[in-house]
């Protein structure tokens, strides 16, 4: 069984400031999404990275496939309180497989 | 973008009732969804796969009997959670994969709140 251990669970920051969340696995993965939940919704779709060592920029988040495709990371700079909510990576390990989730970083940004 | 409806959004049933959930793929056929559970705060826990036209594929732990699931279309799967009990209480949340668009990412369904009373 793949699992994928996301870290930090929770984190509380002051609006401006920069941070990062972490994805590892010890297990290869074809594909590695990140989703962003708020309380109520289904989760939305950030972004995708599928090829080692990629990098994506989506205004202030950018996102890392590592070498390896076994971990990924989600920067994000200057930090607002519209960032505040539930961050999911997820892992496939095929096109079209199942995904299996981390268990989430629950960020809160404070005015 | 893929567009992925539930309905309802929130649902009150009484103990020993049963609860039926849709979810739709609004823009794009989907072969496979997938059902999870969600409990505050928490990751999303996969329940089973739903293929179309064929028997969901349910994870370890989860009764088939009790939450039946339904694809008989490419673009509707349905959860029904039997003899409800408050412990089936959560958040239900469907994804469907789009098989023409690459086919790594699943898109989100709004959720579905279920208390059972």
């Amino acid at each position: 069984t793949q699992l994928l251990e996301q870290s930090p669970q929770f984190l509380s920051i002051q609006e401006g400031e920069n941070l990062t969340v972490y994805c590892n696995s010890s297990s290869v993965f074809s594909s590695l999404q990140w989703y962003r939940q708020e309380p109520g919704e289904g989760p939305v779709l950030l972004v995708t990275v599928v090829t080692g060592g990629e990098v994506k920029k989506l205004k202030r988040l950018t996102f890392q496939f590592g070498d390896a495709r076994k971990d990924s990371s989600l920067h994000i700079t200057a930090a607002q309180p519209g960032d505040t909510g539930l961050y999911l990576c997820a892992g496939g390990e095929t096109s079209g497989s199942r995904l299996t989730f981390g268990e989430g970083t629950q960020l809160t940004v404070n005015p | 973008g893929a567009v992925v409806s539930q309905h309802p959004s929130r649902v009150i049933c009484k103990s020993g009732t049963s609860v039926k959930i849709e979810c739709r793929s609004l823009d794009f056929q989907a072969t496979t969804m997938f059902w999870y559970r969600q409990f505050p705060k928490k990751s999303l826990m996969l329940m089973a796969t739903s293929n179309e036209g064929s028997k969901a594929t349910y994870e370890q732990g989860v009764e088939k009997d009790k939450f039946l699931i339904n694809h008989a279309s490419l673009t509707l799967s349905t959860l029904t959670v039997t003899s409800a009990h408050p412990e089936d209480s959560s958040f239900y949340i469907c994804s469907a994969r789009d098989p023409f668009a690459g086919g790594y990412e699943q898109y989100f369904g709004p959720g579905t709140r279920l208390t059972v009373t």
